[in-house]
């Protein structure tokens, strides 16, 4: 098992819906989450990054981390078709050499159709 | 644009070729990493700088990958004699040093790799 579980999706919305994408994560040491944004044959780009449980928001974007219950998930408000792109939740983590590398889901790709 | 750039951003090659790929983070980036992604998965971690100094590799970086940082600045990494399933996206990031909890990471477009 993975340490984050991301569902690949494809997820598709209309124009200007509320979207929800999810990720679980099993790794208890895990205290750190990101939201990344992939467009195609792009690298990704830091969305959200959020500490500890609750939510943390910005513009459209409002990210929520649930500890307890080791669910991370990322709102998006009044989507449009910019928004159209994978979605890849990641926690760092010391391995003990001060790295942090990221340990990432499989991203969710999103289609907002017009 | 994150300034972190990677060259060539495709590159195809015949199996048992050697290739390397370059990565120029920003001059501020002490941390340097290198992920792979393959399609519909998440990048998976390969290797780490600090500096020039290769502090940690991942169990996916076989002995035919090799990654350098001379001097601490860009970085460079090999892949000899290519196999098919080395067929992915090279991802390279670049950071800051880390402070309270800020691990962001800066990542290049990537280096698409075909092997045929």
């Amino acid at each position: 098992q993975k340490e984050v579980e991301q569902d690949p999706g494809p997820l598709s919305v209309p124009e200007g819906a509320i979207v929800s994408l999810n990720c679980t994560y099993s790794n208890s040491a895990f205290q750190y989450f990101m939201w990344y944004r992939q467009y195609s044959r792009k690298g990704p780009e830091l969305l959200m990054y959020t500490y500890s449980s609750g939510n943390k928001e910005d513009g459209r974007f409002t990210a929520q981390v649930d500890k307890s219950s080791k669910y991370i998930s990322l709102f998006i408000r009044d989507s449009q078709p910019s928004d159209s792109a994978t979605y890849l939740c990641a926690s760092p983590e010391d391995s003990g050499a001060g790295s942090y590398q990221l340990t990432f889901g499989k991203g969710t790709k999103l289609s907002v159709i017009p | 644009d994150t300034g972190v750039s990677q060259d060539p951003r495709h590159k195809i090659t015949k199996r048992g070729q050697n290739v390397t790929f370059r990565c120029d983070p920003i001059s501020e980036h002490n941390r340097l990493y290198w992920y792979r992604q393959t399609l519909g998965q998440g990048p998976e971690f390969l290797t780490y700088f600090q500096n020039e100094a290769q502090l940690e590799k991942s169990r996916l970086l076989s002995d035919r990958f090799s990654a350098e940082r001379p001097k601490g600045s860009f970085s460079t990494l090999e892949i000899q004699r290519t196999e098919q399933g080395d067929s992915a996206m090279y991802l390279c990031a670049g950071g800051d040093d880390y402070l309270n909890g800020d691990t962001e990471a800066f990542f290049g477009q990537g280096t698409r790799l075909t092997v045929v």
